[in-house]
């Protein structure tokens, strides 16, 4: 079974860059789609961005200018940075397996908390 | 304002069928397949129903998925207190160089 952990720091400050990292174990991280998806406090969900396997990225118009996603194939991790953060990046922060046009995202991590302070 | 159209709440009484539609445009439902995720109260959301209407491994036959144009529908059958939880709908949107989109989810309520 695929299993999803997102790690790092839970309070960010205004201004600077949130960094978070999801670790993959149970499965390859090789020939699939990852993704980030944020829920902001009692909200619904956001998708962020997908990373492919060969190193293909694609962000949400809304995030595009702000979110970079790697990926880190021998440590089956894939990260996500996003700059310049305001408390409207306070969220739950979840990485997700799939987001190409075609597929779902089925399996999830439990979620990473992230506050942004001013 | 979510790019595709839930209804904020749905409820029912255990046993009943209950549906939760999902309303979009020619750019996403009408040209790509429909996802449906549950998010039981404190924990990530789970895939319900993929490509339209399939069910993964270990969905009851009770959840079921359908669509029709630019809208889908989510169904449950015989339902259950367990079923309390909110309910996306998700689908590719051609637009601005492809992206995913969420309807803003319905909380389901049984009586």
């Amino acid at each position: 079974q695929v299993q999803l952990q997102e790690s790092g720091p839970g309070l960010v400050k205004s201004s600077e860059t949130l960094s978070l990292t999801c670790s993959v174990s149970g499965g390859s991280i090789n020939f699939f789609y990852w993704s980030w998806i944020r829920q902001s406090p009692g909200k619904g969900l956001e998708w962020i961005g997908f990373i492919s396997y060969s190193g293909v990225t694609n962000y949400s118009p809304s995030l595009r200018s702000r979110a970079t996603m790697s990926l880190h194939t021998s440590k089956k991790q894939f990260s996500l940075k996003l700059t310049s953060v305001t408390a409207a990046d306070t969220a739950m922060y979840y990485c997700t397996r799939g987001g190409s046009g075609h597929d779902s995202f089925d399996f999830w991590g439990q979620g990473s908390l992230v506050t942004v302070s001013s | 304002q979510s790019v595709l159209t839930q209804p904020p709440s749905a409820s029912g009484i255990p046993g009943q069928r209950v549906t939760i539609s999902c309303s979009g445009s020619s750019a996403n439902i009408g040209s790509n397949t429909v996802n449906w995720y549950q998010q039981l109260p404190g924990t990530a959301p789970k895939l319900l129903i993929y490509g339209d209407s399939q069910r993964p491994s270990g969905v009851p036959d009770r959840f079921s998925g359908s669509k029709s144009g630019t809208s889908a529908s989510l169904a449950i059958s015989g339902l259950q207190s367990g079923d309390e939880a909110d309910y996306y709908c998700a689908a590719w949107d051609d637009n601005l160089d492809g992206h995913w989109v969420f309807g803003g989810g319905t909380k389901l309520a049984v009586l």
